[in-house]
Order: structure tokens, then C-alpha cells, then sequence
């Protein structure tokens, strides 16, 4: 069955701290893999766009890791800061199809 | 704007009643995607649009939803003798191509927060 599972759900963290979120995924066949950021009542903004053969991508503050051997990515956070807090989805494209994960909402407190 | 335009922002109906959901993509972006986020759920994808064309309505929840794309510009999403259960968030993207795989970022809109009382 094709999924995406990410976590934390929720991660509160100071204004300052780095942070690392995880997705793993079943999807199969692989396409290419996205993390988003999406601010409450927005829609999602594209930090990373991963395809198989890419380990590392960085967006300024954002770091995106992808392995694709155990199916596992990570989006770290550098030096957070207020605005840094949104929910973070991790999306996963297949064929035709896109598969979501549900999120890691992150606060970051002063 | 330069960004993808979904309107109206919040629409609220009564059961029963259809609607209509408006987006207007990026200029020049040939591909359309249309998204549903419910409450505490994450992003549910509904169908997607190359040009005028749509491949792909096997993710449309139900007989009552259906889209189109006019133009290869604007695409409504319509949705039928509304349930309760449609009540979510539609959002809607664009990209230059069509995404899956050629790697093309979407931009999304704010979407349109559908209330069904």
C-alpha cells in the first residue's frame, strides 16, 4: 500500500534552534519527492523538489535529505525563527498519482 | 497578481445545494491540479488538468463532483447536491507542465473554504 507517514505530528521549539523533520514512504514506483510549507489558511509554498538520484537539496535555511534505498527523507531547519512555524507536508509522486503525508505542524516560541 | 487566484475564499450553503469553485492559474502554467484538505486531515488530490484536458478523474470523490478547464486557462470545480462530508478546503495549483514526474513545483492558491451546513 502506498503511504506517507511523517513525525513528529507537532514539535514546539525555540526561536534559534534547529530542527529536523522525518518522512518515510512506500510509495513505489518513485518519481520524485516534495516538501512543502504551508502557513494556517494558505496554501502550501515548494521548499524541495527530490528526484531519485538527488541526496541533498537546500533551500536557504531549509535542508531536504533523501534516501532512497530505505525510503526515508528529512527536512532540517536552520537557526528557526518565528516565521519558520506552518505545517510541514512531505508529498511523494508516483505515476500519476501524488501520495501526502499529514503533516508535522511546527511552533517556534521566543 | 502573478499568483494562482481561487475564488470565492470562503463560500457557506446549504445541503443539497451545488456550488461552483473558481481558480485561475499562473499565466502561461498548462498544468492544473485540484486538491482537498479537510479538517485535521492532510491534502487529498482530486484530478488534474494538462491543457484543456483532464486523463485522470479517478480521484473525484463521488458522481457529484466534476471540473473542467476552458481555454487552458480557468477551471471550476463543481460539486453537486453538497453532502456535509464536502466540507474542507479546496485548494488549487499550477505548474508549467504537468508535475508527477518532470519535477515542476506547483504554486498553489489560498483556496476556497467550503462550509456545508
Amino acid at each position: 500500500k502506498n503511504q506517507v507517514e511523517q513525525s513528529p505530528q507537532s514539535l514546539i521549539i525555540l526561536e534559534g534552534k534547529n530542527c529536523t523533520l522525518q518522512c518515510n514512504y512506500t510509495v513505489s514506483p518513485f518519481s520524485n519527492l516534495r516538501w512543502y510549507k504551508q502557513d494556517t489558511g494558505r496554501g502550501p509554498v515548494s521548499l524541495t523538489i527530490m528526484t531519485f538520484s538527488e541526496n541533498t537539496k537546500s533551500n536557504g535555511r531549509y535542508t531536504a535529505t533523501l534516501d532512497a534505498d530505505t525510503k526515508q527523507s528529512s527536512l532540517h531547519i536552520t537557526a528557526s525563527q518565528l516565521s519558520d512555524s506552518a505545517s510541514y507536508i512531505c508529498v511523494v509522486s508516483a505515476g500519476n498519482q501524488f501520495y501526502f503525508g499529514t503533516g508535522t505542524s511546527l511552533t517556534v516560541i521566543p | 497578481g502573478a499568483g494562482v487566484s481561487q475564488s470565492p475564499s470562503n463560500k457557506v450553503t446549504e445541503k443539497g445545494k451545488d456550488v461552483e469553485l473558481r481558480c485561475d492559474p499562473i499565466s502561461g502554467h498548462t498544468a492544473l491540479y485540484w486538491y482537498r484538505q479537510s479538517l485535521g486531515q492532510g491534502l487529498e488530490f482530486l484530478i488534474y488538468f494538462q491543457g484543456n484536458s483532464a486523463p485522470d478523474k479517478s480521484g473525484l470523490p463521488s458522481d457529484r463532483f466534476s471540473a473542467e478547464r476552458t481555454g487552458g486557462s480557468v477551471s471550476t470545480l463543481t460539486i453537486q447536491r453538497t453532502q456535509q462530508e464536502d466540507s474542507a478546503v479546496y485548494l488549487c495549483a499550477s505548474s508549467l507542465r504537468v508535475g508527477m514526474v518532470s519535477n515542476q513545483p506547483q504554486h498553489f492558491g489560498d483556496g476556497t473554504r467550503l462550509s456545508i451546513l
